[in-house]
């Protein structure tokens, strides 16, 4: 399995404000995907994160709002754009380590909780 | 899109006993179906999955069943204990990158001591 590190794990931001978020795999992995979870609620996907060219956004989500960065095939970063409380949530990295979503298999990081005052 | 059902939210059983989680999916072209569990304030973690050409796939205490034709699968833990209290998340994939894997709201399990 993949060891998946994410920072910052938690932060408290204030409205108007953008926080990035860091992501590192410790191998090379083809897949990157960045989700959502509210509280109680369940994985939403937010992007697969492209290495070399722009992310896919899923539906609801835009690029503006959560610029996402893959400069190679062990990192990326999530920004979290003119933060409101509504975005209070944890963000999860994951990764498909086995070079495609053929399996369809996923890795978490440990997410990063974000609240936005 | 697929739709994937999930039930009940939450299920609270004596330790010792038995716990059942039910899911339903919407695609027949999905064919692998992972369950994930989900400590308080950890990552969801991969517990067992089943491909769609297998009808029942077990773990020690865990064990997944599969009904092709119904479109449900279901998630069983026997003998549980304190430790299984978590939330557990279905999920089934229909290929196509990313977007065709699809997650249940989740169930929260409650090991009663």
């Amino acid at each position: 399995s993949a060891v998946i590190s994410q920072k910052p794990s938690r932060d408290i931001c204030q409205r108007g404000t953008s926080l990035t978020i860091q992501c590192q795999v410790d191998s090379q992995v083809t897949m990157m995907f960045w989700y959502r979870q509210q509280p109680g609620q369940s994985l939403t996907l937010i992007a697969t994160a492209n290495q070399g060219s722009e992310a896919t956004y899923e539906s609801g989500f835009v690029i503006d709002k959560f610029p996402i960065s893959r400069p190679n095939l062990t990192f990326s970063t999530l920004t979290v754009s003119n933060m409101s409380p509504e975005d209070s949530s944890i963000y999860l990295c994951s990764v498909e380590p086995k070079g495609g979503m053929i399996t369809g298999e996923l890795f978490f990081g440990e997410g990063s909780r974000l609240t936005v005052l | 899109g697929e739709n994937v059902e999930q039930h009940p939210s939450t299920l609270s059983v004596q330790e010792g006993d038995s716990a059942v989680i039910k899911c339903t999916y919407s695609d027949s072209a999905s064919n692998y179906f992972p369950w994930y569990k989900q400590e308080l304030g950890k990552r969801p973690q991969l517990i067992i999955d089943i491909r769609s050409n297998v009808g029942e796939k077990k773990d020690q205490r865990i064990a997944v069943t599969l009904n092709k034709t119904a479109k449900h699968f279901s998630l069983h833990i026997t003998e549980t204990q304190p430790e299984d209290s978590a939330v557990y998340f279905c999920a089934s994939y229909s290929g196509g990158g990313a977007d065709g894997l699809t997650f249940g709201k989740g169930t929260h399990l409650i090991i009663q001591p």
